[in-house]
């Protein structure tokens, strides 16, 4: 158990829709990476926030947004789905967010076990 | 940008015996860092091994080792005595020092079977 926790597990829905994918970082950790696994694009970087600020973005479609809440949660909304976000999506969680790690342990990235979208 | 190329898209090892899992990497920065992380099926992400671009002696955790090759840019898995539990999707992922951010960039992956 990487302590990132991600809620719901499986998500099915229909095109068209919108849906909110939850994640609770480790805790002590100020920064949230989500990432999205497709059979054709691989594991993709969406987007990062640090402390509640944006902090980096990836390919991240504009139909998609994330947040992050004062508690450190975070959330990533995704809306007008599509068949192809189907998908698994990653949150992972650090202590540091950028730049020289201060140590092995503040810089690494813990995974939550990821939530399973289905579009159909 | 970074990239992070994987060449095998499958691998197979015997039980107790050891594999060598390829990865390259392509960028123009001197200082990064350098990651395994390992997908069982159950699909959780764990973090097998870490090596810094500056340190020049090769990362080791128990069964697991790296051989980084910074002039070739080169980053290869070794994991000896292998095990059933190895069994998994293998992914290498880079990350920058100097920018604002700890983003992951991952290769495609590699399917490693554990026979018994």
């Amino acid at each position: 158990d990487s302590g990132v926790t991600q809620t719901p597990k499986h998500l099915i829905t229909a095109t068209g829709q919108r849906v909110t994918l939850r994640c609770s970082p480790r805790s002590g950790d100020l920064s949230v990476y989500w990432y999205q696994q497709s059979l054709d694009q691989g594991l993709q970087f969406l987007i990062q926030y640090y402390n509640g600020e944006e902090r980096a973005k990836g390919n991240i479609l504009e139909r998609f947004s994330a947040q992050q809440f004062p508690d450190l949660h975070s959330e990533l909304n995704l809306s007008s789905l599509e068949l192809g976000d189907s998908a698994l999506y990653f949150c992972a969680s650090s202590v540091d967010g950028g730049g020289l790690a201060r140590s092995s342990f503040t810089d690494t990235q813990y995974f939550g076990p990821g939530t399973r979208l289905t579009v159909l | 940008a970074q990239t992070v190329t994987q060449s095998q898209p499958e691998m197979s090892v015997q039980e107790a015996e050891t594999v060598t899992l390829s990865c390259t990497y392509d960028t123009s920065e001197s200082d990064y860092y350098l990651f395994w992380y390992k997908q069982p099926p159950s699909r959780q992400m764990i973090l097998v091994i870490r090596q810094e671009a500056y340190k020049q002696q090769n990362a080791t955790e128990n069964r697991f080792s790296v051989n980084f090759q910074k002039a070739a840019k080169s980053f290869s898995l070794k994991i000896s005595d292998s095990q059933l539990g190895d069994a998994a999707m293998y992914f290498c992922a880079y990350r920058s020092s100097g920018g604002a951010t700890n983003k992951l960039i991952f290769g495609t992956g590699t399917l490693l079977a554990v026979q018994p």
